[in-house]
């Protein structure tokens, strides 16, 4: 059982480039959600979704797509990666989006746009 | 959202119990309190979750307020390795979890 897997662990891209920050979860979560933590900030949900084929909008959705078509899997879409996109991401899952059920997070992705 | 309302720092010596208050005046009957921490470069991890009677677990434990407008996150022998940003998050699976500042709990030897 390996919980939230993120992967890469680091990556730096450039202005304009695109890429996909990888989420997947082995304990048969329904909900998953995407947060960015920037230096000495808490953190700020992107995107989340409650099953597969549905996705919905946090606080800070722009420039970043999702899609779910597993349930195991939540990628992360960066479309044109800005300097602005520079922190670290998270990705975290739960059973249920209930009040009893604790968020699993992974170890994090630092992206880096230069 | 409800909201939380958390010291920014705190200070414990270490194998000292803290005590980490949460002021949540406006929770409401289906909010659940949630507490997390974030290790130095780490993602968040849960630790403890209480409705309205006071909840122990391993880590920790949860002492809630009798009206429930606060609660405290009780450490019972701080540890080097519980430095970190302790957040306290109402959560009643209606809304996503959202994420305040927390509490930036320093341990020293």
């Amino acid at each position: 059982n390996a919980g939230v897997t993120q992967t890469p662990k680091f990556q730096v891209l450039k202005t304009g480039q695109s890429m996909t920050l990888q989420c997947a979860q082995d304990m048969n979560h329904e909900y998953m959600s995407w947060y960015r933590q920037d230096p000495g900030m808490g953190l700020r949900l992107i995107h989340y979704s409650v099953g597969a084929g549905i996705t919905d909008q946090g606080e800070v959705p722009n420039g970043y797509n999702v899609s779910r078509s597993t349930t195991e899997d939540f990628p992360l879409r960066l479309l044109s990666a800005a300097p602005s996109q520079t922190s670290v991401y998270f990705c975290a899952s739960s059973y249920l989006r209930t009040g009893v059920s604790p968020l699993h997070f992974g170890n994090g992705t630092r992206l880096t746009v230069t | 959202d409800a909201k939380t309302t958390q010291p920014n720092s705190m200070e414990s010596n270490e194998e000292e119990p803290v005590h980490l208050p949460c002021n949540h005046s406006t929770i409401s009957g289906t909010d659940y309190i949630h507490w997390y921490r974030q290790l130095p470069s780490q993602g968040p991890e849960y630790v403890i979750h209480g409705l309205t009677s006071n909840v122990n677990n391993r880590m920790a434990s949860l002492a809630i307020a009798e009206d429930r407008k606060s609660s405290t996150l009780i450490l019972h022998r701080a540890t080097l390795r519980d430095a970190a940003v302790y957040y306290c998050i109402l959560y009643s699976g209606n809304t996503p979890l959202v994420f305040g500042k927390g509490t930036r709990l320093s341990v020293i030897a």
